[in-house]
């Protein structure tokens, strides 16, 4: 079946740095959305992308869907410690079925 | 306006039980999606319903069923409880069906299913 690939699983970074998360679809994509749990929490939706090579803005969050609509990133500038949490995306297939990705863990090392 | 709302936010059950959990969506959302999240997992989809239809089924055994009314409340039944069914289990209000083009969801705090 369809399938959005999410990477990395995990990643780890001291305060200050950056952070980037990429989903990537086998098959093109309506529209993709972003959401992030944090621990212990429930997901929260951030973000919906519709066009090809969009690009949005939140604070320090970028979000990037690509031009042939099959995958797409989420960049944070300077993380911080309320960034902690699992970021996951969602995209929706040609038939407007909503296929998930596995997360992407931002942990910050102490 | 208040959120999704999900009852009881923990539950204990033994193997062979059967368990019923509770979902009140955001007013006006008229779409209901179950989730069941497990460590180091991502989000498996049950199963959607849209104005007391079921939508969408995800791949989950017939054990698991939902169902939901006319006041867009839903509900999760799963049976014949086993081990592997301990998770949290999520559910998310959206205005309109999951299959429309524009369709956020909304999540509630989830009911933490425990199983021994």
């Amino acid at each position: 079946g369809q399938q959005v690939m999410q990477i990395p699983q995990y990643q780890h970074v001291q305060e200050g740095e950056d952070f980037t998360t990429y989903c990537n679809s086998s098959t093109t994509l309506s529209n993709i959305q972003w959401y992030k749990q944090r621990p212990g929490g429930h997901p929260v939706f951030l973000i919906q992308l519709v066009k090809s090579g969009e690009v949005k803005k939140q604070k320090r969050l970028t979000f990037q869907f690509g031009e042939a609509k099959k995958n797409s990133s989420l960049h944070i500038t300077a993380t911080q410690t309320t960034d902690v949490g699992t970021y996951f995306c969602a995209g929706k297939d040609s038939n407007y079925q909503l296929i998930w990705g596995a997360g992407t863990k931002l942990i910050i090392k102490p | 306006k208040a959120g999704v709302t999900q009852t009881p936010r923990y539950l204990i059950k033994t193997r062979g039980q059967q368990v019923t959990l509770s979902c009140s969506p955001i007013s006006g959302h008229r779409s209901v999606s179950w989730y069941q999240q497990t460590p180091g997992q991502g989000l498996q989809f049950l199963f959607e319903y849209f104005s007391e239809t079921q939508r969408n089924k995800g791949n989950f055994p017939g054990r698991f069923s939902g169902r939901q009314f006319s006041n867009s409340r839903s509900e999760m039944n799963v049976s014949t409880l086993e081990l592997g069914d301990s998770a949290l289990y999520l559910c998310a209000s959206s205005l309109v069906s999951v299959s429309s083009y524009n369709s956020p969801l909304h999540f509630g705090n989830g009911t933490r299913l425990t199983v021994t």
